[in-house]
């Protein structure tokens, strides 16, 4: 049981360029989220996704697009790379989101660090 | 004023000593609230949900101040491996709302 894997674990990119993250979690979760971790700003969610087929924004989704095509998989893209993009990219999954058991636990990725250049 | 706010330290504490972390957060309509740890350089994890009566695990205990928005963190007899970041994490209970977490508070633990 491997829980929550990403793809790559660093990665440098040039501004304009395109990227994809992958995110893996084999513990049958429907929900699922991308967050970006700058110092001083703390973790901020960029988009999820409460199952297989759909996603929504979060707090800072400009720039990126999501797709969930599969239940154990979440892609994070980058269209056009810019410097305000590099960060640590966190994937993190649950059981359920809310309303059902507020105690769920998310749980997180090893993550992705991307320098745009 | 920031959704969830913690006093970030760094708090330099000896090992067996006590220490207490504070979280505020803004949204009066908030159900659940967490408190995950994260090491350097390492994904967060889960340290313990946070109940309405507090709640203890071991050498650590959570209270929550509804009426004053108002989170804790207590660790006792701090071990070397204590050191890490803390972070403060809060959820409305609507449907599709997602986490909202604190900058974190880090703590460090000497011999």
């Amino acid at each position: 049981n491997a829980g929550v894997t990403q793809t790559p674990k660093f990665r440098v990119l040039k501004t304009g360029q395109s990227m994809t993250l992958l995110c893996a979690q084999d513990m049958n979760h429907e929900y699922m989220y991308w967050y970006r971790q700058d110092p001083g700003m703390g973790l901020r969610l960029i988009h999820y996704s409460v199952g297989e087929g759909t996603t929504a924004k979060g707090e800072v989704p400009d720039g990126y697009n999501v797709s969930r095509l599969k239940k154990q998989n979440f892609l994070l893209g980058l269209e056009s790379a810019a410097p305000s993009q590099t960060s640590v990219y966190f994937c993190a999954s649950s059981f359920v989101g809310s309303g059902t058991n507020p105690f769920e636990t998310q749980y997180f990725g090893p993550g992705t660090r991307l320098l745009v250049l | 004023r920031k959704e969830v706010e913690q006093d970030p330290g760094p708090f330099n504490v000896p090992e067996g000593a006590t220490v207490a972390f504070n979280c505020t957060y803004s949204n009066s309509a908030s159900q659940s609230f967490f408190w995950y740890r994260q090491d350097c350089r390492k994904e967060p994890k889960l340290l313990m949900s946070v109940y309405s009566s507090g709640n203890e695990d071991g050498r650590f205990t959570a209270q929550l101040n509804r009426a004053s928005q108002y989170i804790s963190l207590l660790i006792r007899d701090s071990k070397l491996s204590d050191s890490a970041t803390y972070l403060c994490v809060v959820r409305a209970n609507q449907a599709g709302t997602a986490l909202i977490f604190g900058k974190g508070t880090t703590l460090s633990v000497s011999s």
